[in-house]
């Protein structure tokens, strides 16, 4: 059972380049969440989706783009990276029979703007 | 809105000490606790979570009390290991929000 996954684990961009991140997870659940974590900031949440071929924003959306088109897949799309953007980001997905359910992580992406 | 405040680390500590995390909310209504735990180089899991007033949660010894009289779901282990050095996050979710919202992280390491 592989839960969420996230790909790639690692990345290095150039100020200005462009890359997606995929998270994917194979237990049908409706929400699905990207956070960034960052020192002494906790999680942060980018964009959330609560369901196929619906996203919205979260606390700090700016810089980012997301899609659903796939009930399994979220993707985080940076336009133009920034420094700014360093950061380690987490897909997350949670199956909605009420606010007590478990959210479950992807193992992270690690992404470093130069 | 809703929010969550830990108490900030990082905490040190030596093997077979008590340990004590404190989380308090903001929210209305009766919003679900979590505690989730990170471990190094991982994405977080599911610790502990309780849904109502006075419900514990409890998980690999620690324990966490819902208390809405003071808005706090404190996470207690009595004696701690070396394997316990991880990154714990007090989270909160309501019924009508679709959202998880989490606390700032506090780091423990435990030495043995």
């Amino acid at each position: 059972n592989a839960g969420v996954t996230q790909t790639p684990k690692f990345r290095v961009l150039k100020t200005g380049q462009s890359m997606t991140l995929l998270c994917a997870q194979d237990m049908n659940h409706e929400y699905m969440y990207w956070y960034r974590q960052d020192p002494g900031m906790g999680l942060r949440l980018i964009h959330y989706s609560v369901g196929e071929g619906t996203t919205a924003k979260g606390e700090v959306p700016d810089g980012y783009n997301v899609s659903r088109l796939k009930k399994q897949n979220f993707l985080l799309g940076l336009e133009s990276a920034a420094p700014s953007q360093t950061s380690v980001y987490f897909c997350a997905s949670r199956s909605y029979t009420g606010a007590n359910t478990e959210a479950f992580f992807g193992q992270g992406t690690r992404l470093t703007v130069v | 809105g809703n929010s969550v405040t830990q108490m900030e680390g990082p905490v040190t500590l030596s093997e077979e000490a008590f340990l004590t995390i404190n989380c308090t909310y903001t929210a209305t209504g009766y919003p679900s606790l979590f505690w989730y735990v990170q471990y190094p180089g991982e994405g977080l899991q599911l610790l502990l979570k309780a849904t109502k007033a006075d419900d514990k949660g409890s998980n690999k010894g620690f324990e966490a009390t819902y208390r809405k009289e003071t808005t706090s779901f404190h996470l207690e282990k009595g004696s701690v290991q070396v394997s316990d050095s991880a990154v714990y996050f007090c989270a909160l979710s309501r019924s009508n929000d679709y959202k998880l919202s989490f606390g700032a992280g506090t780091t423990v390491t435990v030495r043995a």
